[in-house]
């Protein structure tokens, strides 16, 4: 059964500061992963999708990027601003069991 | 471009009864699956539809139900209800194929008092 975990719990940055965010996952036969951000009572916005064949993908300030073999990806967030306060999701596809499998999250909060 | 749409965003029920709540895939998605999303299990898996028949379900009780149409609106039925099934419920979709990621709708807050 796929599990994933993701670290830190929660983060506290003060604005401008670069940071890091991980997810690991215990089966790595996936198809791919997505990071997702979700505001307090909404819906799940996806940032990055990263193919299994693939190391990594970037957008604007975020970068993710994926090591299938060790079962990681990271999140990689440049010169936070306090607008990118929100929770974290990663979540693992796998072909076989066809649904995503999500880790609790990583709550950040950038402060101005 | 329209994205996931579910309605309705908020009820209140009461133990006891039934509910059911609708999802809009955005267009010329087929896919569609159903989470439940609760402070203490995070985001769970319910079910997934694809051209109007389930090809996974994850592992709730047979009280939770779901369905797909044919223009792809897809929607899921809880009897029954109990305290717990209190959670905000999403509804993602995604293309015929694997590799284009899911797409999540607002979702549904669901209260059950």
């Amino acid at each position: 059964k796929q599990e994933v975990t993701q670290i830190p719990a929660a983060l506290s940055v003060p604005e401008g500061e670069n940071l890091v965010l991980n997810c690991s996952f215990t089966d790595s036969a996936i198809y791919n992963l997505q990071w997702f951000r979700q505001d307090p009572g909404k819906g799940l916005t996806s940032l990055l999708l990263i193919q299994s064949s693939q190391r990594e993908q970037t957008s604007g300030r975020l970068n993710a990027s994926l090591d299938k073999s060790s079962g990681r990806s990271t999140l990689y967030i440049a010169a936070s601003q306090p607008g990118d306060s929100a929770t974290y999701l990663c979540a693992v596809f796998s072909g076989s069991a066809r649904q995503l499998t999500f880790g609790s999250g990583t709550q950040l909060t950038v402060l101005p | 471009k329209a994205g996931v749409t579910q309605t309705p965003r908020y009820l209140i029920k009461t133990r006891g009864q039934q509910v059911t709540l609708s999802c809009s895939p955005i267009s010329g998605h087929r896919s569609v699956s159903w989470y439940q999303q609760t402070p203490g299990q995070g985001l769970q898996f319910l079910f997934e539809y694809f051209s109007e028949t389930q090809r996974n379900k994850g592992n709730f009780p047979g009280r939770f139900s779901g369905r797909q149409f044919s223009n792809s609106r897809s929607e899921m039925n809880v009897s029954t209800l109990e305290l717990g099934d209190s959670a905000l419920y999403l509804c993602a979709s995604s293309r015929e194929r694997d590799d284009y990621g899911y797409t999540f709708g607002s979702g549904t807050r669901l209260t059950v008092v």
